[in-house]
Parts: structure tokens; sequence; C-alpha cells
């Protein structure tokens, strides 16, 4: 167990639908970091915040949003969803001291109809 | 092309069988390398972690990393089934964020 958590595991929508994942991390850690995993592109980074704060962007669509709250969990906001939207939607967390391991939380699977 | 490249395997090995896996990569600011594990609809655990060029051994677990080359291996000596798993090489740049790029992974299959 990380100790990063994430809600729902699983979520099935339909095309056109919002979803918000929601992410907790470490404790004590203060940066999020978002994944997108799906089985042709592999793990590809979203975004990071820090302590509040958007602090990377990686290859995030429009359509997607994330935030951090002051407790330091995360929520990522997919709207407009597509069929190929359908994947895997992995926390990870680190703390600031220098060498940053990322931990993994369990992931989001989700199924766009 | 992608900035990290790996097999996607699969690859079978008998048990008790040293485990070769590999990355290469183009992008030469990267200086922190990782190896991380993800059994099936889990997430990813850290394995190994290094920083630029050289070994680091952990347990059966040996990170291997030739920066001159671009290219990083995991060795796993005496494999078990319980490492059957995808192994996924992760990299970033020093500074500027910590932005990991993966590589797509190898799925492994330790047979009794």
């Amino acid at each position: 167990d990380s100790g990063v958590t994430q809600t729902p595991k699983h979520l099935i929508t339909a095309t056109g639908q919002r979803v918000t994942l929601r992410c907790s991390p470490r404790s004590g850690d203060l940066s999020v970091y978002w994944y997108q995993q799906s089985l042709d592109q592999g793990l590809q980074f979203l975004i990071q915040y820090y302590n509040g704060e958007e602090r990377a962007k990686g290859n995030i669509l429009e359509r997607f949003s994330a935030q951090q709250f002051p407790d330091l969990h995360s929520e990522l906001n997919l709207s407009s969803l597509e069929l190929g939207d359908s994947a895997l939607y992995f926390c990870a967390s680190s703390s600031e001291t220098g060498e940053e391991t990322q931990y993994f939380g369990p992931g989001t699977r989700l199924l766009v109809l | 092309q992608k900035e990290v490249e790996q097999d996607p395997g699969p690859l079978s090995v008998p048990e008790g069988a040293i485990v070769s896996l590999n990355c290469t990569y183009s992008n030469s600011a990267f200086q922190y390398f990782m190896w991380y594990r993800q059994y099936s609809r889990k997430g990813p655990e850290l394995l190994m972690y290094t920083y630029s060029s050289g070994n680091k051994e952990d347990g059966r677990f040996t990170a291997q990393v030739d920066k001159s080359s671009k290219y990083i291996s995991l060795f796993i000596r005496d494999s078990q089934p319980s490492d059957s798993a995808t192994y996924l090489c992760a990299m970033r740049e020093a500074g500027g964020g910590n932005k990991l790029t993966f590589g797509t992974g190898t799925q492994l299959k330790v047979e009794l």
C-alpha cells in the first residue's frame, strides 16, 4: 500500500458526460501528479500540483482540468468525454526532500460508452 | 519517435532465471532513472531509483544506467513467479518540476 488513495475505483459513463476523479496524497506529501494509462500510449503525464499551485503540465487536453485543495487532496475533472478517454487514471504524490520519489495510487478505471 | 523506448515483450522465463529488462532514451537531459513494477489492475510500485550513471543493487534487483549510450537496464536474479508483472522504466530531468516520462512497459512472466 503506497499511502495514496483514489476514488472511485471504477467509473462507467457515457460520451459527452463529465466526471471527477479524486486523489488523496500520502501524509506529508505536497506534490500531486496525474497520469493517464492507455493500452496504446502507456503512462502519460498530465499535470502536477504543488501545495495548491500548478507546477507542470503535460499532454493534458483542454477538456481536462485539475486542482489541489488546501487539505492537499486533488481532483481531476474530465468533461465532454469521448470514447478515447477510456483509460486508467493514476494519481501519484511526492514530498519535496530532494530525491522526489513518486508513489502511485491504485488508479481509477474509466470506461466511456 | 518516443523519448523512451522499451520492448513490450511478453518475456517468458523459467523460475530461477536471470532476467534482463532494458530501455533506451533520446533526451540527454534525463538525470534520474527509475524502475516501477505494475501488477495487473494495480498502480505502479517503485522498485529502483538511480541518479546519473552507475549501478545500484537492492536484493535480487540491480539497476544499471549508461548515460553515454542512453541505455538503462534492470536485472532480476533468481526470478520467482511473484515477479510476473509489467516493468516500467521511467526517467526525469533535473529541476523544472518532477514530470516522469515512462516507457511502455515490458510484460514478464516467470513460469514454474
